[in-house]
């Protein structure tokens, strides 16, 4: 399996910071990552998919970026609703693999 | 707007059988992989396989092969996970999402607690 490895697994940010996450593969994965945002009691929803791409409805201060087995979520202008749990995964290889979470704190 | 529609909350004991279900709308339900995923209390997310009920092909992750069955109905736009004996440690939200063609789920269900307890 595909070991998806984020970094940190916690932050606590304030209202305007630039925020990065982290996800790291244990092996190649060309640009086949999506990230979530999930709140708790609620169901994720798709930030990112091919690495860099935005899904619709998705405000811009979200982005994406990397390849084979680095890649970056960046929140530019954090906002306090982005508070929640950031994960991301793969879609490179069989099973699909999540990374183990990242959560986002408002100070 | 493209919607999936989860069953309700489910408490079962260890050994009961259990078929949780997921209703897509406003999409062509037979021309998309929908997938589960399993999201333990307090833990992340983990995939435990996806089916494409036009031809039930199904993808299912080693870990979770044997323990679960997955299955549709085009015909009500729905699918299913089916356990035949569940264990305590099946106590979790488990959550359908559609695939789209990047391969990554882009809508999902509201998500099932299933709690099982003697």
């Amino acid at each position: 399996d595909i070991q998806l490895t984020q970094s940190p697994s916690f932050l606590s940010a304030s209202v305007g910071d630039r925020v990065t996450i982290t996800c790291r593969a244990s092996q190649g994965i060309s640009s086949y990552l999506a990230w979530y945002q999930q709140k708790p009691g609620r169901a994720p929803t798709l930030l990112i998919y091919a690495a860099s791409k935005l899904q619709g409805g998705v405000p811009s201060r979200f982005s994406g970026s990397g390849s084979g087995t680095q890649f970056t979520l960046t929140i530019t202008g954090l906002q306090p609703e982005d508070f929640g749990t950031y994960s991301c995964q793969q879609v490179y290889g069989y099973p699909r693999t999540f990374g183990q979470g990242t959560k986002v704190d408002i100070k | 707007e493209v919607q999936l529609v989860q069953s309700g909350p489910e408490v079962k004991k260890p050994g009961e059988s259990l078929r949780i279900s997921c209703q897509g709308a406003a999409y062509y339900f037979s021309t998309h992989w929908i997938g589960w995923v399993r999201q333990m209390p307090g833990k992340g997310l983990e995939w435990m396989g996806m089916i494409y009920a036009s031809d039930s092909s199904i993808e299912y992750n080693p870990s979770f092969q044997g323990q679960v069955t997955i299955s549709a109905d085009t015909s009500i736009s729905t699918a299913y996970l089916h356990w035949s004996g569940l264990r305590a440690s099946d106590t979790a939200t488990y959550f359908c999402a559609r695939v789209n063609a990047y391969g990554v789920f882009d809508y999902w269900g509201q998500g099932t607690p299933v709690t099982a307890s003697s």
